[in-house]
């Protein structure tokens, strides 16, 4: 069955620098997009950008350019996304999540939570 | 971007009642159109895809209807399960965007 299993949560100081991961399981891992979610505590969904693994194409929200990097290991079935930066406004929850071929997100991992204090 | 614009924001019902949460979108976006269910502190589930097709699992209460630019999602005959939020989201081109949800409550 498809997994994606994320990393941990992430306590960071504002100005620095995390990268969360996301393991993925159960299929073809380069046949897939990968697409990253944020979500701020009680709030709506946003979409981050995606990553296509078979050639690590990358496509972003304009809002999130120069804020996160997408990048993905073919040897081990990993996205990851970078976040640079960070101020108080980045603190949320992010999910990774699989395409099922037209961009509806099929598969999400379980959410990386994000705290940015000093 | 496309906008989309969910309604209600919040909604209040008994188990066995049915209820409608519609999405608009700003321009055509034809069929390209998803659902998803979010519970407290858990990520969201793909309900519906392309406007009106059932993800796999999802009971036959869900559905999903419309096209072009008005859309909706009914479920009928609640279930104490099936409260939680519920999120529309377009996905024709990018960026994708998604409703600002709608949290569903037992009365």
């Amino acid at each position: 069955q498809v997994q994606l299993q994320q990393s941990g949560p992430e306590l960071v100081k504002p100005g620095a620098s995390v990268r969360i991961s996301c393991k993925a399981s159960g299929y073809t891992f380069t046949s897939y997009y990968i697409h990253w979610v944020k979500q701020r505590p009680g709030q709506g969904l946003e979409w981050i950008g995606w990553i296509y693994p078979g050639n690590v194409n990358t496509k972003y929200n304009e809002k999130f350019k120069g804020k996160a990097t997408l990048t993905a290991d073919k040897s081990s079935s990993t996205a990851y996304m970078q976040l640079s930066s960070l101020t108080s406004e980045d603190s949320a929850v992010y999910f990774c999540a699989r395409d099922y071929g037209s961009s509806y997100l099929a598969y999400w991992g379980q959410g990386t939570l994000v705290t940015v204090s000093a | 971007d496309i906008q989309m614009t969910q309604s209600p924001a919040s909604l209040s019902a008994s188990v066995g009642e049915t209820v409608t949460i519609t999405c608009r979108a700003s321009e055509n976006i034809y069929s390209y159109l998803a659902w998803y269910q979010q519970k407290q502190g858990k990520s969201p589930q793909l309900l519906v895809y392309n406007a009106k097709t059932l993800a796999e699992g999802v009971p036959s209460r869900f559905s999903g209807s419309g096209s072009g630019t008005q859309f909706s999602l009914k479920i009928n005959s609640l279930q104490p399960e099936d409260f939680g939020s519920y999120y529309c989201q377009h996905h024709y081109g990018t960026p994708l965007t998604f409703g600002a949800g709608t949290k569903l409550e037992l009365k």
